[in-house]
């Protein structure tokens, strides 16, 4: 599978758009975009996953570049529950997730 | 409620006295994994099953077993614990590995073992 790399961590203050980069140069045509994140110790939440399109649900959107060797994960309307470790995680259809390290996201009031 | 079950969320245990952390997900998915989480390592894959009585080796598989007798059930055993698996346990299911549209993954809350 493609690496991933995401800044260590990032801040944003409650109310505002939170936009969190990943780097997947090496992707390869068949290789999806997934997103999860980890609330303190808690077990990782799926965010949301996408190949090629721009993809948006109830908790995010996924913007993911014409070449797709990076995409950007947006919460339109941080609060302070969204303080966590967000990963990116790119993944060919018949393996297993692999994380990695992740962005500390800070939420402030 | 959809959820992963895991117990016991928190134990204290000794080397080498032997250990069982039960999974269980009443969500009828096929596919369920250990992970286990350590400061600066991140998520590590210990095992994985794709259905009933069928399991294979993640990441880091040494010390540890597994049996997927039901559906519902995935099992962590350590037989005999030493002090670096002291560590925090997730188990996770999804419907389908194979399925990539499904896309998700669901996490129990965790278990954190401590092996003195």
């Amino acid at each position: 599978d493609a690496k991933t790399t995401q800044p260590p961590s990032m801040d944003c203050a409650e109310g505002r758009a939170a936009n969190l980069p990943c780097n997947h140069s090496t992707i390869s045509g068949n290789e999806y975009v997934y997103w999860y994140r980890q609330i303190h110790s808690q077990g990782p939440q799926y965010i949301i996953h996408g190949l090629k399109n721009n993809e948006t649900n109830e908790m995010a959107s996924l913007i993911i570049t014409e070449d797709r060797k990076s995409s950007t994960l947006i919460l339109p309307h941080a609060t302070l529950r969204d303080t966590a470790v967000y990963y990116c995680i790119v993944r060919v259809e018949y393996s297993t997730l692999t994380f990695g390290k992740g962005t500390m996201l800070l939420v402030s009031p | 409620e959809a959820q992963v079950t895991q117990n016991p969320r928190y134990l204290i245990t000794v080397t080498g006295k032997k250990l069982t952390v039960t999974c269980s997900q009443n969500m009828n998915h096929e596919y369920m994994s250990w992970y286990r989480q350590d400061p600066g390592l991140g998520l590590r894959q210990i095992y994985y099953s794709m259905n009933v009585e069928v399991t294979d080796k993640g990441d880091v598989p040494e010390g540890y077993k597994v049996s997927r007798k039901e559906k519902r059930n995935f099992p962590l055993i350590l037989e005999s614990p030493s002090p670096n698996q002291t560590s925090l346990y997730f188990c996770a299911s999804s419907p389908t590995q194979w399925d990539v549209n499904t896309g998700e993954l669901f996490f129990g809350e965790g278990s954190r073992l401590t092996v003195l």
